[in-house]
C-alpha cells in the first residue's frame, strides 16, 4: 500500500484479556518497528524486525508481550493478560533498506483497558 | 543508554513569531532526524542531518545539527497556526532503532 497501515485505529479492551495488534508496512521496506507512546511521554522502543535476521526485543517490558513478523511483511504484536498500564498508542514504522532512513509510520492503535 | 532531552517541554505562541527548539544529549549520534505528529496520526519526517555543523533549510524551518554530533535545534520564523503540532527529534548510530525525545507540543495561535 501506499503508507503503513495499522489496525485496529482503536482497541478497549478490559483487564486480563489478550489482544493483538496489527501493522501492514510499506511494501519492499525490510525494517519494521514498534513503538508505544504514553499520554506526556516519547516514543518507547518495543521491538525491531530487519529483513530476515532474529528480531531486536530488547525493549518489550515485561514476557506478557510479544510479536511476530511473517513472510516478511505484516506484523503483529499480541499483548497478554493486559494491564492498565498497557494502555498507550502503538505505533508501527517501516524504512526501506540502508542505514540512517527516515521512518514511515502508521497512524497507530490507540490501546484503552479498562 | 542513549537520551535525548528536549526543551522546552511545552510553547504557546502568537502567529507570526520566531522560536527555537532544542534537543540535547551526552551521546554522539551519526544522524539525527525531527518528527511532526498532529493529533490522531503518527510522527512524519521533516528532516535527517548526518553531518556535524549541518544545516537544513525547509520552508520557514531551520535546522542545525552541533558540531560534536550531540545536539540539534529547530527554529521556525513567522510561526502559523499549520506549524501547531509535537515535534520530536530522534537520534541513532546507524543500525539501530532510533531513540527519540519526549517532544516539544507547540500551540500557534492565530
Amino acid at each position: 500500500g501506499a503508507g503503513v497501515s495499522q489496525s485496529p485505529s482503536n482497541k478497549v479492551t478490559e483487564k486480563g484479556k489478550d489482544v493483538e495488534l496489527r501493522c501492514d508496512p510499506i511494501s519492499g521496506h525490510t525494517a519494521l518497528y514498534w513503538y508505544r507512546q504514553s499520554l506526556g511521554q516519547g516514543l518507547e522502543f518495543l521491538i525491531y524486525f530487519q529483513g530476515n535476521s532474529a528480531p531486536d526485543k530488547s525493549g518489550l517490558p515485561s514476557d506478557r508481550f510479544s510479536a511476530e513478523r511473517t513472510g516478511g511483511s505484516v506484523s503483529t504484536l499480541t499483548i497478554q493478560r493486559t494491564q492498565q498500564e498497557d494502555s498507550a498508542v502503538y505505533l508501527c514504522a517501516s524504512t526501506p533498506p540502508g542505514t540512517g532512513r527516515g521512518y514511515t509510520f502508521g497512524s497507530g492503535t490507540r490501546l484503552t483497558v479498562v | 543508554t542513549q537520551l535525548l532531552e528536549q526543551s522546552p517541554q511545552f510553547l504557546s505562541i502568537q502567529e507570526g513569531e520566531n522560536l527555537t527548539v532544542y534537543c540535547n544529549s551526552s551521546s554522539v549520534f551519526s544522524s539525527l532526524q525531527w518528527y511532526r505528529q498532529e493529533p490522531g496520526e503518527g510522527p512524519v519526517l521533516l528532516v535527517t542531518v548526518v553531518t556535524g555543523g549541518e544545516v537544513k533549510k525547509l520552508k520557514r524551518l531551520t535546522f542545525q545539527f552541533g558540531d560534536a554530533r550531540k545536539d540539534s535545534s529547530l527554529h521556525i520564523t513567522a510561526a502559523q497556526p499549520g506549524d501547531t503540532g509535537l515535534y520530536l527529534c530522534a537520534g541513532g548510530p546507524g543500525n539501530t532503532p532510533l531513540v527519540f525525545g519526549k517532544g516539544t507540543r507547540l500551540s500557534v495561535i492565530a
